[in-house]
């Protein structure tokens, strides 16, 4: 298993609430990226993070959005949820850097009622 | 932009048989191709990668081909076994500064048949 952690493990929301998750990367890694992962699906890239800046989107709205920490523990937090949300959220991290490989962490599984 | 495609979305091979799932990418500047495997309910774990100067690599029963010209990459899978039914997902990445943000194909559920 990689040392990427993620936080909570499940969640459920309503329609319209806000939701943090939180990931821990591996020890010496400097970049988190996050994916939506949908029911049957490949993981969709949301945003990446890199020594606390945001580094590259996806195709998400401005209700996703995210931070960073100086110990490059990472947030992702979503606004105004909708039932689409749901879905299995995946962060994953390295050492930075172009083709660094990604170790992802178990994910976060969140419904949106 | 940038898209990955997969096939087969699924795929049933006798015990002992070989697997090959195969993907194409459509960004030319794409430079790092990892593949992953999902169990259910778990974590995509890497298996095996390869980047955009070498055309092959291999790790015991696993084995990436690249052809960067027909922008198509293959996972080969030899000897299967019950322990590699799976999820299996490619992936292209074209790193530039610090980003490498990755593109996902559509995942293969591969089932091992005893």
């Amino acid at each position: 298993e990689t040392g990427v952690t993620q936080s909570p493990t499940h969640l459920i929301k309503t329609r319209g609430q806000q939701v943090t998750l939180r990931c821990s990367s591996q020890s010496g890694h400097n970049t988190v990226s996050w994916y939506q992962q949908a029911l049957g699906q490949g993981p969709q890239f949301i945003f990446q993070y890199y020594r606390e800046e945001e580094n590259g989107r996806g195709n998400f709205p401005p209700r996703f959005s995210g931070l960073q920490f100086p110990n490059y523990s990472s947030e992702l937090n979503v606004n105004a949820l909708e039932l689409d949300d749901s879905a299995l959220y995946l962060c994953a991290s390295s050492l930075g850097g172009a083709r660094q490989t990604q170790y992802f962490g178990p994910g976060t599984r969140l419904l949106v009622l | 932009g940038e898209n990955v495609e997969q096939h087969p979305s699924t795929l049933s091979v006798q015990e002992g048989d070989s697997a090959v799932i195969k993907c194409t990418y459509s960004d030319s500047a794409s430079n790092y191709f990892p593949w992953y495997k999902q169990e259910l309910g778990k974590r995509p774990q890497l298996i095996i990668d390869i980047r955009s100067n070498v055309g092959e690599k291999k790790d015991q029963r696993i084995a990436v081909t690249l052809n960067k010209t027909a922008k198509h990459f293959s996972l080969h899978i030899t000897e299967t076994q019950p322990e590699d039914s799976a999820v299996y997902f490619c992936a292209a990445s074209k790193g530039y500064s610090s980003a490498s943000k990755i593109i996902f194909g559509s995942g293969t559920r591969l089932s091992i048949r005893p």
